[in-house]
């Protein structure tokens, strides 16, 4: 099992803040993906990224690939009560041969107005 | 409308009640998933298949079977469900595991 893990697990801000949350792994992923959650729904990508230190911007979030291809971080710029959700990570490693997507274990961030 | 859907999306059963929740797509992609969610572990894959009669186990695969004989449904089967399937299962579907995966509703299973 490749695990990735996020922190933190929850996370409550008022509207305007900046926040950070993680996603961390001991294995290499070939590309990583975002994707947000709303209550009822199922996941819905945000974004992919699949080379070492690639920097994406949707709007006003920043996610970034490490160097390494082992984590990636999700910034956002002044937190909306839209924004509120759980944000889960995706990896794919291409080099086990497998075709397994693995997720990890999410951060749910509240965001109050 | 591209979409993936699942039926049925509330469900409680009783251990040992042989049970399918059916997925389709109308996308007509290769690639397709189960999973399932439960508090702090978040998705965890239980089966997921390449093409038609081209599946294979994901990480949690004890307890369940799938099949996949056309390109467009991968139902999932719980031949002798126990309470600790009691979750919230998603169907997903995608041209690959690098693209976009689009999700169904999701199915909550409850089993006393």
């Amino acid at each position: 099992t490749q695990l990735l893990e996020q922190s933190p697990q929850f996370l409550s801000i008022q509207e305007g803040e900046n926040l950070t949350v993680y996603c961390n792994s001991s294995s290499v992923f070939s590309s990583l993906q975002w994707y947000r959650q709303e209550p009822g729904e199922g996941p819905v990508l945000l974004v992919t990224v699949v080379t070492g230190g690639e920097v994406k911007k949707l709007k006003r979030l920043t996610f970034q690939f490490g160097d390494a291809r082992k984590d990636s971080s999700l910034h956002i710029t002044a937190a909306q009560p839209g924004d509120t959700g759980l944000y889960l990570c995706a990896g794919f490693d291409r080099q086990t041969g497998a075709n397994n997507l693995f997720f990890g274990t999410g951060t749910r961030l509240t965001v109050i107005p | 409308e591209a979409q993936v859907t699942q039926n049925p999306r509330y469900l409680i059963t009783v251990t040992g009640k042989k049970l399918t929740v059916t997925c389709s797509q109308n996308m007509n992609h290769e690639y397709m998933s189960w999973y399932r969610q439960d508090p702090g572990l978040g998705l965890r894959q239980i089966y997921y298949s390449m093409n038609v009669e081209v599946t294979d186990k994901g990480d949690v695969p004890e307890g369940y079977k799938v099949s996949r004989k056309e390109k467009r449904n991968f139902p999932l089967i719980l031949e002798s469900p126990s309470p600790n399937q009691t979750s919230l299962y998603f169907c997903a579907s995608s041209i690959s595991p690098t693209h976009e995966q689009y999700f169904g509703p999701g199915t909550r299973l409850t089993v006393t």
